[in-house]
């Protein structure tokens, strides 16, 4: 299994540009968590789907940032107008949600700065 | 929500020591996750345990339930386990996403 895919790796993008961070969940996983790490905050939830669905979104910090979910196998997390304090790497994590619990699975990150 | 805490948050060791780290949780859990936090940023899986004792290799993970603490065992310490140790928790219903602790940043020294 190639395990959860996000993309780009990294990005720089001056204060104000559009971002558009990219999640391919391992197949058959239909329930979808974005994370954001920073050092002051450590590791938070910003937004969970469950069957392409946004479950919580409490943890998306401001309206400027958005999350989709159009298939099983895709999802986004947009930030417009993107700040210097968005600043952060941003995980993507993906399990099944059926048949009960089972373990998070989390992709490699991307590391966005935003001068 | 749930409330993760870690303990110690630093711990600087010699090469072929054991170490226990420490997670307490402040609900009942339904999902409890430790990861390895390699210095590349990789998150890596290293234990599903809600309850009961799993071993793997040189670590090990013991979950308490009714008293709330888990513990990751680490022994013959290799410079390689180096990094920063999560343990994450989940109280909630069946999409809950996991909450996570601050870390526990090991270093090993050759």
């Amino acid at each position: 299994d190639a395990g959860v895919i996000q993309s780009p790796r990294h990005e720089v993008t001056e204060m104000g540009q559009e971002v558009t961070l990219r999640c391919k969940p391992i197949s058959g996983h239909n329930s979808l968590f974005w994370y954001r790490q920073t050092m002051m905050r450590g590791l938070e939830l910003l937004i969970y789907f469950n069957n392409n669905v946004p479950i919580d979104d409490s943890g998306m910090p401001e309206d400027r940032f958005s999350a989709k979910m159009p298939n099983a196998s895709f999802s986004t997390l947009k930030i417009q107008p993107s700040e210097p304090r968005d600043s952060a790497v941003y995980f993507c994590a993906s399990r099944p949600f059926e048949g009960g619990w089972s373990p998070l699975h989390f992709g490699n990150g991307t590391r966005l700065t935003v001068t | 929500g749930i409330q993760v805490e870690q303990s110690p948050p630093d711990l600087i060791l010699q090469e072929g020591a054991n170490s226990t780290l420490r997670c307490n949780f402040s609900d009942s859990v339904n999902n409890l996750q430790w990861f390895h936090q390699n210095p590349w940023g990789q998150l890596i899986n290293l234990f599903y345990i809600p309850s009961g004792t799993k071993q793997n290799g040189r670590l090990s993970a013991t979950t308490v339930a009714t008293e709330r603490y888990s513990l990751l065992y680490i022994s013959s310490s290799q410079t390689t386990d180096s990094g920063v140790y999560f343990c994450s928790a989940c109280s909630g219903g069946g999409a809950d996403g996991l909450t996570f602790g601050k870390g526990t940043h090991l270093i090993i020294q050759p």
